[in-house]
C-alpha cells in the first residue's frame, strides 16, 4: 500500500524557535498534500492544502505566516512553525493523495508530536 | 454538530462480539471514508465508499452509506483485541476530507 512518512515523530523545542516537520511519499506521487493538527481525543483539524508547486491554501483560522507549507516535489512537503509558542503544542499529521480530482484515498503519515516549551 | 461526527463516542465489547458505529455528515459528499487511529499514531485507510454505493466490505469490515439520511456506518464482525483504536470517518467533499471526534473502540479479552 501506500506509504507516507513523516519527520521528526518527536519535537521538543523552546518558545520562540522555529520547527520543520517534513512529510513523505515513499512508495507513491503525492499531487495533493494535507496537513492536520489534532488535539488529544478530538478530530482532525485540517489545517491546508498543497499541490506540488503552488502556493498552499489554508483554512480560515489558520494562520499562513505562522504556518508555512511547502510543497517542492512531488514526494516531499514540508510544515514549518515559526515563532513556536506553547499552544502550538500538538499532534501534526499529514496526508497525501495522488491527484488533485476525482475520488483518491488520502494516505497518512505517523504523525508528529511537537512540545513547546 | 460537526461534519462526519461519529456514534457513539465510546465503545466497549467482548471480543469475538461485533462491533458498528456510526457517522452523520452534514453537506453534500462525493465519498466517505473510514480510518483507524491508534493511540498516538497516524490514521491508517481502512475502507473508502463512494456516494453512488451502498455498501462495501473489506474483509471483516462492512461500510454502508445512506445519502438520504446522510449517514454510514461502519460494522466490524468478530472483534479482536487488536481492533481496540479510535475509528474516525472523514466525510469526502470537493478535494477535502472532513473528520468527526471519533469513536473510541475497545475490545477486552
Amino acid at each position: 500500500g501506500a506509504v507516507v512518512s513523516q519527520h521528526p515523530s518527536r519535537v521538543i523545542c523552546k518558545s520562540g524557535t522555529s520547527v520543520k516537520i517534513e512529510c513523505r511519499s515513499l512508495d507513491f506521487q503525492a499531487t495533493t498534500m494535507f496537513w492536520y493538527r489534532q488535539f488529544p481525543k478530538k478530530s482532525l483539524m485540517l489545517m491546508a492544502t498543497s499541490n506540488e508547486g503552488s502556493k498552499a491554501t489554508y483554512e480560515q483560522g489558520v494562520e499562513k505566516d505562522k504556518f508555512l507549507i511547502n510543497h517542492a516535489s512531488l514526494t516531499l512537503s514540508t510544515l514549518t512553525v515559526t515563532s513556536a509558542h506553547p499552544e502550538d503544542s500538538s499532534f501534526y499529521i499529514c496526508s497525501a493523495r495522488t491527484g488533485t480530482r476525482g475520488i483518491n484515498e488520502q494516505f497518512f503519515g505517523p504523525g508528529t508530536r511537537l512540545t513547546v516549551l | 454538530s460537526q461534519q462526519g461526527e461519529e456514534d457513539p463516542q465510546a465503545l466497549s465489547i467482548q471480543e469475538g462480539e461485533n462491533a458498528t458505529m456510526n457517522c452523520s455528515y452534514k453537506t453534500s459528499i462525493n465519498n466517505l471514508q473510514w480510518y483507524r487511529q491508534n493511540s498516538g499514531r497516524g490514521l491508517v485507510h481502512l475502507i473508502l465508499i463512494r456516494s453512488n454505493e451502498r455498501e462495501k466490505h473489506s474483509g471483516r469490515l462492512r461500510v454502508t452509506l445512506d445519502t438520504s439520511k446522510k449517514s454510514s456506518s461502519l460494522l466490524i464482525t468478530a472483534s479482536r483485541a487488536a481492533d481496540t483504536a479510535s475509528y474516525f470517518c472523514g466525510a469526502g467533499g470537493g478535494n477535502k476530507l472532513t473528520f468527526g471526534t471519533g469513536t473510541q473502540l475497545k475490545v477486552e479479552l
